[in-house]
């Protein structure tokens, strides 16, 4: 089975650039989670799908950040204008409807705004 | 305030030796997680502890959970040097999803 892929592994852009991140969940999994790690701080919850609806998203910084899930399959997560405080690993998750508290991690994107 | 705080920060041990690493959060919960990050990689899913058990076995991996003193531990059995990455503990607050992390424990097992 495959795991939870991210899209892509890494990306540089100037700050003001638009940049979009993919997450491909779990096949089965209706819930779907973006974290991310900014530099030397914790990793921190960003928001939670469940299928396409927005379930819980107390964690987005600010409204430069969109989070969708269209069909409720596979997310994005863009930012626009980036900033540079936006650099850091954005983790995406995904857990199955009966066990949704154990959740499985993508290997993140890392993102650098220069 | 941070929930899950991982200690110690770093720990570096040889291989062979058994290796703990503790945890502490502070709100009511109703799971407790422990997962690990290899450099550069994901976060793999280790062990979940449910907030009415004590301690759960899986392979080399021991975890104990005290809600009256809200903390937990990860003991590692037998270390290998594959077991070098950094590990955090996560928790659910009662009622939501979403997990909060510590800051997590540089684990190096030296060959």
């Amino acid at each position: 089975e495959a795991g939870v892929t991210q899209f892509p592994s890494h990306s540089v852009i100037e700050k003001g650039q638009t940049v979009t991140l993919r997450c491909d969940p779990i096949s089965g999994h209706d819930n779907l989670y973006w974290y991310r790690r900014v530099m030397g701080k914790e990793i921190k919850f960003l928001l939670h799908f469940v299928k396409e609806s927005k379930q819980d998203e107390s964690g987005m910084p600010n409204n430069r950040f969109l989070a969708e899930r269209t069909g409720g399959t596979y997310s994005t997560l863009k930012v626009q204008p980036a900033e540079l405080e936006d650099s850091g690993v954005y983790f995406c998750a995904s857990s199955h409807p009966g066990s949704p508290y154990e959740q499985y991690f993508g290997p993140g994107t890392r993102l650098t705004v220069t | 305030s941070q929930q899950g705080e991982e200690d110690p920060q770093a720990l570096s041990i040889q291989e062979g030796e058994n290796a703990t690493m503790n945890c502490s959060y502070k709100t009511s919960i109703n799971n407790l997680q422990w997962y690990r990050q290899n450099s550069g990689r994901g976060l793999v899913h280790l062990i979940l502890i449910r907030s009415n058990e004590r301690e759960k076995h899986s392979g080399r991996l021991r975890v104990t959970l005290d809600t009256s003193k809200k903390s937990s531990s990860l003991l590692i059995t037998a270390s290998r040097a594959a077991d070098t990455a950094s590990y955090f503990c996560a928790t659910n607050d009662q009622g939501a999803q979403k997990l909060v992390f510590g800051q997590g424990t540089r684990l190096t097992i030296n060959p």
